[in-house]
């Protein structure tokens, strides 16, 4: 079946870049997602890439897409303090629904 | 644009009570769909529907789990009865058809004791 895999944490210094790295299965998904949570709050889109595409920038974060690979990187330039959550990957089968992956909980230290 | 409603966004209830958890989606929105996330499992997908119809109820851990779509402006997710088990967010999302993007309400807390 489907599978969307993600190491678990990832620590970095303030001002440093975060690469939060995704392998998924589904070579049929049509867009991958990356999501952010907070502690105590719901899901937020931070933002998707279409499965024809290689690469996606929106300010400090640039999405990566291998789909040979089905490998996903969402890289966070100068990442603050801020930033420290937990990011899903997720990718939308055929119909909609989204395959997450276990999240990656990202510290940012100062 | 108010964004996916939830509610109640913090329950605690006792085992072997009901739980009814609600969800307005975005209106204009015809896919629903009902997640839970608990740190054993992740976020798993429950049930989703489309112009209200359940498509794929595979997720719905067992029979005391259902879950209605009377219209397109309103879904519950009713837990009867409850175990402590049960204890976890459940989120609501919603996005229309070709739609890209999928967005989440900010989840109901539930703790069964």
């Amino acid at each position: 079946g489907e599978d969307v895999e993600q190491s678990l944490f990832l620590s970095v210094r303030e001002g440093d870049s975060s690469v939060i790295n995704c392998t998924y299965t589904d070579s049929s998904s049509t867009y991958l997602y990356w999501y952010k949570q907070e502690p105590g709050a719901g899901l937020q889109l931070l933002t998707y890439i279409f499965s024809n595409m290689d690469m996606k920038q929106d300010q400090r974060l640039t999405v990566l897409l291998n789909k040979k690979d089905k490998h996903l990187s969402l890289r966070i330039a100068d990442t603050q303090t801020g930033d420290s959550a937990i990011y899903f990957c997720a990718e939308r089968e055929q119909g909609g629904k989204l395959i997450f992956g276990q999240g990656t909980e990202l510290s940012v230290k100062p | 644009d108010a964004g996916v409603i939830q509610s109640p966004r913090h329950e605690v209830t006792e085992m072997g009570q009901e739980v009814t958890l609600r969800c307005k989606p975005i209106s204009g929105h015809d896919y629903l769909f009902w997640y839970r996330q608990t740190m054993m499992r992740g976020l798993e997908l429950l049930i989703y529907f489309n112009n209200n119809v359940p498509i794929d109820d595979s997720g719905m851990p067992e029979d005391r789990f259902s879950a209605k779509m009377p219209n397109a402006s309103f879904s519950t997710l009713k837990i009867q009865p409850s175990e402590p088990r049960d204890s976890a967010v459940y989120f609501c999302a919603s996005t229309r058809t070709g739609g890209y993007t999928i967005y989440f309400g900010e989840g109901s807390w539930l703790t069964v004791v």
